[in-house]
């Protein structure tokens, strides 16, 4: 099937030691996302990838940088973690092209949850 | 700001229909009304969208009222795998943002 796979599901790293997040897709999507969601709230959208162009959101720190080296692929590189940074992290993608999907409808992985210690 | 309110969370009875309300006063012309759901620890889920019309696909009904500022989402026979937050999202077609409120809490019991 289809989907939006995010390696690792669980990962612990050390306040300030970089860590780096991934997702793939087999969809075959143009668009793809990251959203930051910390415990007990919303989903909230980091960046976003429209094909090759970036897309920053005006209040992501740069502390979050992310990477797409070809469609199926996407990092999140957070650079030096701290507390704050904790929360799952999750992937989601989406298609300009009307292919039977609902146009715009964007597709989750299951995230990735992030332990900063 | 918000654009959309929704009740924190609700209750409803397995095998019954659970309706959701969602207000969207200030919902322009152009935009419309999403419906995602969140079970615990997994990504959220597209259920419908809709702009005036009501909408109907194999999870759940969209119901628009006609001056377009509420909505209802209706699960038609709720079951426990149908417990999760459910957001309701007011977004321009072709604006690849999604702007998550708190969303509604149901809880579907046996």
């Amino acid at each position: 099937d289809a989907m939006v796979i995010q390696n690792p599901r669980y990962q612990v790293t050390q306040f300030g030691k970089p860590v780096t997040l991934s997702c793939s897709q087999t969809l075959n999507h143009n668009v793809m996302y990251w959203y930051q969601q910390k415990s007990s709230q919303a989903p909230k959208l980091l960046f976003h990838y429209y094909d090759k162009d970036f897309n920053n959101e005006a209040d992501t720190p740069d502390n979050f940088q992310s990477r797409r080296p070809n469609t199926s692929f996407c990092f999140l590189d957070i650079r030096s973690p701290g507390l704050g940074d904790a929360a799952m992290y999750l992937c989601a993608t989406s298609s300009d092209e009307v292919t039977g999907y609902s146009y715009n409808e964007q597709f989750f992985g299951p995230g990735t949850r992030l332990t900063v210690l | 700001d918000a654009k959309t309110t929704q009740p924190p969370s609700m209750d409803c009875a397995e095998g019954r229909a659970a309706n959701l309300p969602c207000n969207h006063s200030t919902i322009s012309g152009n935009e419309y009304v999403y419906w995602y759901r969140q079970i615990h620890s997994q990504g959220p889920q597209y259920i419908i969208h809709g702009l005036k019309n009501n909408e109907t696909n194999e999870m759940a009904s969209l119901i628009i009222t006609e001056d377009r500022k509420s909505s209802t989402l209706i699960l038609p026979h709720a079951t426990l795998r149908d417990t999760a937050v459910y957001y309701c999202i007011v977004r321009v077609e072709g604006d690849y943002k999604l702007s998550f409120g708190a969303g509604t809490t149901v809880t579907v019991r046996a």
